[in-house]
């Protein structure tokens, strides 16, 4: 079945490290999004990216980096320059842009949280 | 300013009852898209339904229905005859083009909802 597959479930992360949560589409779509979730709270963008090598910061990009060596895959690192990083952290996946009515499709996400 | 605005934090609903979610939105772009998607506590996002700023009809998907008002900047969510598997939190989406050429999801807060027996 095609879909978006993030790993790990969840992820502890000590002081000063780094860590890496994986997203990988089989969906044959062009775009993927990284986004951050605290509780009770809505989604908000950290990267994204329409093709591969070439990505854009979101609204919160500060603290984290991405990279997209191919199509299928989006990775998000989340650097010890990021302060605050306990949360649910979602990947979607996205076909055609502008104006399309076609929807995100999104993980099941990870959760991260600090020891 | 928020682009995207839940009111209710909480909605409660009986099971078969009809409930209404509100969602407003802000933006100044002719070209927009409205999506809903509900995300159960185990925490997948599923999208629900989509409507189009140029959509002359207001979108139905089964039981979900949007009750657009262009006018007010609105696009409310309409769920028909409750279950108790509707209890979830839901979001309101807008999409917009940005400078280079994408487009981008900007979500709001979200609204939980309770269905009860």
């Amino acid at each position: 079945d095609g879909g978006i597959t993030q790993s790990p479930k969840y992820l502890f992360r000590k002081e000063g490290q780094n860590v890496t949560l994986s997203c990988e589409q089989n969906l044959n779509h062009d775009a993927m999004y990284w986004y951050r979730q605290d509780p009770g709270q809505g989604l908000r963008l950290i990267y994204y990216s329409q093709i591969v090598n070439d990505f854009q910061k979101g609204d919160i990009a500060e603290g984290y980096s991405v990279s997209r060596e191919k199509k299928e895959s989006f990775p998000l690192t989340v650097t010890s320059a990021q302060k605050n990083p306990t949360a649910f952290y979602l990947c979607a996946s996205g076909g055609p842009e502008n104006w399309s009515n076609q929807p995100q499709h999104f993980g099941d996400g990870t959760r991260l949280s600090i020891l | 300013a928020q682009k995207i605005t839940q009111t209710q934090p909480g909605m409660f609903v009986q099971e078969k009852e009809a409930v209404t979610l509100d969602c407003t939105y802000d933006t100044s772009d002719p070209s927009y898209g409205l999506f809903w998607y509900k995300q159960p506590s185990s925490g997948e996002m599923i999208f629900l339904i989509y409507q189009g700023s140029y959509d002359q009809q207001n979108a139905t998907e089964g039981r979900y229905s949007l009750n657009f008002q262009k006018a007010r900047k609105s696009a409310n969510l309409v769920i028909s005859a409750s279950q108790l598997g509707d209890s979830a939190m839901y979001f309101c989406a807008m999409r917009e083009a940005v400078d280079s050429g994408y487009s981008t999801l900007t979500f709001g807060k979200g609204t939980m909802l309770l269905v009860s027996p």
